[in-house]
């Protein structure tokens, strides 16, 4: 299976900064990674697929980049809404599986 | 719009059975692949399974951890999605959500998901 480390696994940070969530793969994906956001007792949001592709109607200070093993997340600016927990999933290939999650408080 | 809404989530004895079911609206059930993911409670999200599309004839991949006791399928007629879920044990506890995967770039990625619904696995 392949596993996928994300790091830090919380973050504290203020309105205003920059913040970068960091998801690594066990193998090479390609650019068969998507990441979402979750709210305390919500489902998830989808925010980037394809490593690198803004979901239809998620800000764009959201941007995501990377290939192969490394792939980053990258909030240009954290707003008040962004407070919640980050999680990056691979759909190279069976059983898909998700990072551990990255808590973003403030 | 899009809507997926879970519901079936209960209270079931180790052992014990039950099915969950997510109703799609909004989209063309047919066309698209669906997933299951679960959530235990505090915990991460684990991918549980995934049915394909009517032209791919619904198949359907699993998560070893539930291979052979849970199986997926979905009912185009009633634009619905299912798991039916058996010898259920404590470590199934978690809050399952439905997702609509869509083709994008040739490959299907999640872009919907559903409110969730609640299994509890204890005596």
């Amino acid at each position: 299976d392949i596993q996928l480390t994300q790091s830090p696994s919380f973050l504290s940070a203020s309105v205003g900064d920059r913040v970068t969530i960091t998801c690594r793969a066990s193998q090479g994906i390609s650019y068969y990674l998507a990441w979402y956001q979750q709210k305390s007792g919500k489902a998830p949001k989808v925010l980037i697929y394809a490593a690198s592709t803004l979901q239809s109607g998620v800000p764009s200070r959201f941007s995501g980049s990377g290939s192969g093993t490394e792939f980053t997340l990258t909030i240009s600016s954290l707003q008040p809404e962004d407070f919640a927990t980050y999680f990056c999933q691979q759909f190279n290939s069976f059983p898909l599986t998700f990072g551990g999650g990255t808590k973003v408080e403030i | 719009e899009v809507q997926l809404v879970a519901s079936g989530g209960d209270l079931v004895q180790p052992g014990g059975s039950l099915r969950l079911s997510c109703a799609a609206s909004g989209f063309t059930f047919s066309d698209h692949y669906m997933h299951w993911v679960r959530q235990a409670p505090g915990k991460g999200l684990e991918w549980v399974g995934r049915i394909k599309n009517k032209a791919e004839s619904y198949t359907t991949e699993y998560a070893a951890s539930v291979k052979g006791r849970f199986i997926i399928s979905g009912d185009e007629s009633k634009n619905s999605l299912y798991v039916q879920m058996n010898s259920l044990k404590t470590e199934d506890t978690a809050v399952y959500y439905c997702a609509r995967a869509a083709r994008y770039g040739g490959t299907y990625w999640v872009d919907y998901w559903g409110q969730g619904t609640l299994v509890t696995v204890s005596s």
